[in-house]
């Protein structure tokens, strides 16, 4: 099942422009986390927030969380062609989530194209 | 190693052959994950393995039939597949025992029933 709704749906910059793409989902989370897919290729885990944390760093990656709003943000700043990908928000929710059975709920993703 | 390793890279079949797909890490991680993706979409959990037990089966179709011979190496068998089961296969695997932590993927076989 999907909780997360991205937006936008797809992004167009110029190299050296920030990209934000933003996540919003339904249920109370553990931690929420964000994944960057190059085409036809396997995810990558870019960053982790936790519930009870508001901001997070990670080189040019700047995520933020607003529980009370039920949403996330990723900023990628002074993009380049090579960020070009879709990026995923996963939730790792509750009550879904108790003791081993943990899965995480997927957001619908934002496809970046970075252009040189 | 940080690496998470499925064979084969692409694989076409026909709706009455038997295949395999297989996964494995040498992360030490108890929990993995089967995914189905379609393009453009976000990846579909398929089934969870926790500690080499199934722990979550999201309703698949029992053409795929999953196997976790041991802690390192995760199977998914399919038989009898139809032409709408085409997709990327993404495995997956994560430190579990109910750690909030990020997951690891291999870069998928690319699936193609004829």
């Amino acid at each position: 099942s999907q909780q997360g709704e991205e937006d936008p749906q797809a992004l167009s910059i110029q190299e050296g422009e920030n990209a934000t793409m933003n996540c919003s989902y339904k249920t109370s989370i553990n931690n929420l986390q964000w994944y960057r897919q190059n085409s036809g290729r396997g995810l990558v885990h870019l960053i982790l927030i936790r519930s009870n944390e508001r901001e997070k760093h990670s080189g040019r990656l700047r995520v933020t969380l607003d529980t009370s709003k039920k949403s996330s943000s990723l900023l990628i700043t002074a993009s380049r062609a090579a960020d070009t990908a879709s990026y995923f928000c996963a939730t790792d929710a509750l009550p879904h989530n108790a003791g081993n059975n943990r899965k995480l709920i997927w957001g619908l993703g934002t496809s970046l194209a970075v252009n040189p | 190693d940080t690496e998470v390793t499925q064979t084969p890279k692409h694989l076409v079949m026909g709706m009455t052959n038997k295949k395999s797909l297989k996964c494995e890490q040498h992360m030490g991680h108890r929990a993995m994950y089967w995914y189905k993706q379609k393009a453009k979409k976000p990846p579909e959990l398929m089934f969870v393995y926790s500690y080499e037990k199934l722990s979550i089966n999201e309703s698949v179709p029992s053409r795929f039939s999953p196997e976790c011979p041991n802690s390192s190496l995760l199977n998914l068998h399919l038989h009898a597949l139809q032409p709408e089961d085409s997709a990327l296969y993404l495995c997956a695997s994560s430190q579990g025992g109910g750690l909030p932590t990020e997951a690891f993927f291999g870069q998928g076989t690319r699936l193609t029933v004829v």
